[in-house]
């Protein structure tokens, strides 16, 4: 069964508005987990990396006060996707390993997002 | 890290085996080649890994070449649910390791 779980699966919001993408891990604690967004056929993109307790990395390009991470507790981290524009209409997913140091990753299903 | 190189595309008939390549003939000695899939609309799925030794387990089997410069998955009887794009990535152990996925191979299983 799945072991990272995201929520909302899919979503659909006004231009302007914010929307908020949880990423659990279900039964193992994640100290770190990753954002990654995903344009029509193309490959995932590394956003940022989501560290529980201190700021997150963002990867080149990724602008921290638009892409929100907080990563409160070892099996949460969200991405609040503020101010939405259509151009942030993509898939959001998100990835942990299940132990520090593990590199197999555990990804969720994803996050469709459309801003309208 | 390495860069991998995949075929863009390929297609194998139901029941078949689909043997996908992969070629990384900058690795190092330390790093090791895993492969996930993503199935249209859905989160990456690991698969299997390896360092030089060939793998199998209840989803695949991964050849590494002796040189390790290349590498072929194997889903030995490939069914329509395993259309997927499949992707070979090259990372060494530990540290902060963050997966960076390239273009991978889209398989199409077709009956």
């Amino acid at each position: 069964g799945a072991v990272v779980s995201q929520h909302p699966s899919w979503v659909i919001c006004k231009s302007g508005t914010s929307v908020k993408i949880e990423c659990r891990s279900l039964d193992f604690q994640a100290t770190t987990m990753f954002w990654y967004r995903q344009f029509p056929k193309q490959s995932l993109m590394l956003m940022a990396t989501s560290n529980e307790g201190s700021k997150a990395t963002y990867e080149q390009g990724v602008e921290k006060d638009k892409f929100l991470i907080n990563h409160a507790s070892l099996t949460l981290s969200t991405l609040t996707v503020t101010s939405a524009h259509p151009e942030d209409s993509s898939f959001y997913i998100c990835s942990a390993p299940r132990r520090t140091g593990e590199n197999i990753q555990y990804f969720g299903a994803g996050t469709r997002l459309s801003v309208l | 890290d390495a860069k991998t190189t995949q075929p863009p595309s390929m297609d194998c008939a139901e029941g078949r085996a689909a043997n996908l390549p992969c070629n990384h003939s900058t690795i190092s000695g330390n790093e090791y080649v895993y492969w996930y899939r993503q199935i249209h609309s859905q989160g990456p799925q690991y698969i299997i890994h390896g360092l030089k030794n060939n793998e199998t387990n209840e989803m695949a089997s991964l050849i590494i070449t002796e040189d390790r410069k290349s590498s072929t998955l194997i889903l030995p009887h490939a069914t329509l649910r395993d259309t997927a794009v499949y992707y070979c990535i090259v990372r060494g152990q530990g540290g902060s390791y963050i997966p960076t996925f390239g273009r991978g191979t889209s398989l199409i299983v077709h009956p």
